[in-house]
This record gives structure tokens, sequence and C-alpha cells, in this order.
């Protein structure tokens, strides 16, 4: 089956600083990827879509300066957070799908859990 | 817009028991509905999916219908174990392409 990691699976930093998180599809070309986040018990809120290749496409509300995202393969998509706070704390989970429309399947990679001191 | 109701967690059932657990959406055209799992610090595992209506998805011995006509996709299990405690994720996608996710809930199964 389609595989889908993300790299590093916790991460804790300083307030103030930026961190980057991977997403790779390991076995298929992914042409799209998307971000979520997840706050504790809560469900999983679409943060933008990456097309490879262009820029990404966010969410209503989500800043687009503080969470930069980079599709520059069509194996790897990146979200750095940039000048990370407590806020910022939380699950970010990745999806990578293989083609365009809604009826393919997106595979979702383990997640990354982000703790800002 | 698009959205998915899921019943409200937690669920706590005993090993064996019968589950269910309920799901509507509402959506313009013609969405795909679909199941996921999470087990405790992990990411989203795709259970069963169906993508036009009365179809039938199924895996591990779970099963969900697409009813159409109630805007409904409950998800049943007939005897559950305790490696099936997990949050479990009702969702669609819209015609945009989008996964639009439930509130998720809680399964705690208990030997």
């Amino acid at each position: 089956g389609a595989v889908v990691s993300q790299h590093p699976s916790r991460v804790i930093c300083k307030s103030g600083t930026s961190v980057k998180i991977e997403c790779r599809s390991l076995d298929f070309q992914a042409t799209t990827m998307f971000w979520y986040r997840q706050f504790p018990k809560q469900s999983l809120m679409l943060m933008a879509t990456s097309n490879e290749g262009s820029k990404a496409t966010y969410e209503q509300g989500v800043e687009k300066d503080k969470f930069l995202i980079n599709h520059a393969s069509l194996t790897l998509s990146t979200l750095t957070v940039t000048s990370a706070h407590p806020e910022d704390s939380s699950f970010y989970i990745c999806s990578a799908r293989s083609g365009g429309g809604s009826y393919n399947e997106q595979f979702f990679g383990p997640g990354t859990r982000l703790t800002v001191l | 817009g698009d959205s998915v109701t899921q019943m409200e967690g937690p669920v706590t059932l005993s090993e064996e028991a019968f589950l269910t657990i309920n799901c509507t959406y509402t959506a313009t055209g013609y969405p795909s509905l679909f199941w996921y799992v999470q087990y405790p610090g992990e990411g989203l595992q795709l259970l069963l999916k169906a993508t036009k209506a009365d179809d039938k998805g199924s895996n591990k011995g779970f099963e969900a219908t697409y009813r159409k006509e109630t805007t409904s996709f409950h998800l049943e299990k007939g005897s559950v174990q305790v490696s099936d405690s997990a949050v479990y994720f009702c969702a669609l996608t819209n015609q945009g392409g989008k996964l639009i996710f439930g509130q998720g809930t809680e399964l705690s199964v208990k030997p």
C-alpha cells in the first residue's frame, strides 16, 4: 500500500525559533499534498493544499507567512512553522494523493507532535 | 457548506459488544464517504469507504452503508475487541477534492 512518512515525529523548540516538518510519499508520486492540524481530542483542520511545483493554497484563517509550505518534488512537501509560539503547539499531519479528483484516496502520514516552550 | 456530524463520545463498550457510531453529512453533489481510525499518538488510517449511494464499505469486521436518502454513513461492528479502542472519524470528499472530517468519536473497549 501507499506509505507516507513524516519527520520528525516529535519536536520541541523554543519560542521564536522555526521548525521544519517533512512529508514524504515513499512509494508513489504525490501530485497533491495536504497539511492538517489537530488539537487534542479534536478533529483535523485542513491548513493548506499544495500541488507540486506551485504555490500552496491556504484555508481561510491560516497565516501564509507563518506556515510556509513547499512542495518541490512529487515525493516531498515541507511545512515550516516560522517564529513558533506556544499556541502553535499541536499535532501536524500531512496526507498525499497521487492523482486529481475527489475520489483519489489520501494517504496520511503518522503525524508530528510540535511542542513550543 | 459541506459538513459531517458524528455522535459524541466517548463510547465505552465491553469486549464482544455491538458497535454503532452514527454519522450524517451535508453535501452538494455526490460525495465519497470514508471512515478513518486514529490510534493514540498516530496519524489516520483509512478503515473503509463508499463512493456512491447504497455502496457498503467493509474492512476488519467494520461496515458502513452509504445512505443517500438519510444522508448517513453509520459505522457498525458486530463484536468489538480491546484492540479496536481508538478515535474514529467520518469524512467526505467534497467537489473540490478536500476531505471534510467529523469531530471524531473516541471508542474505548474494556476486557
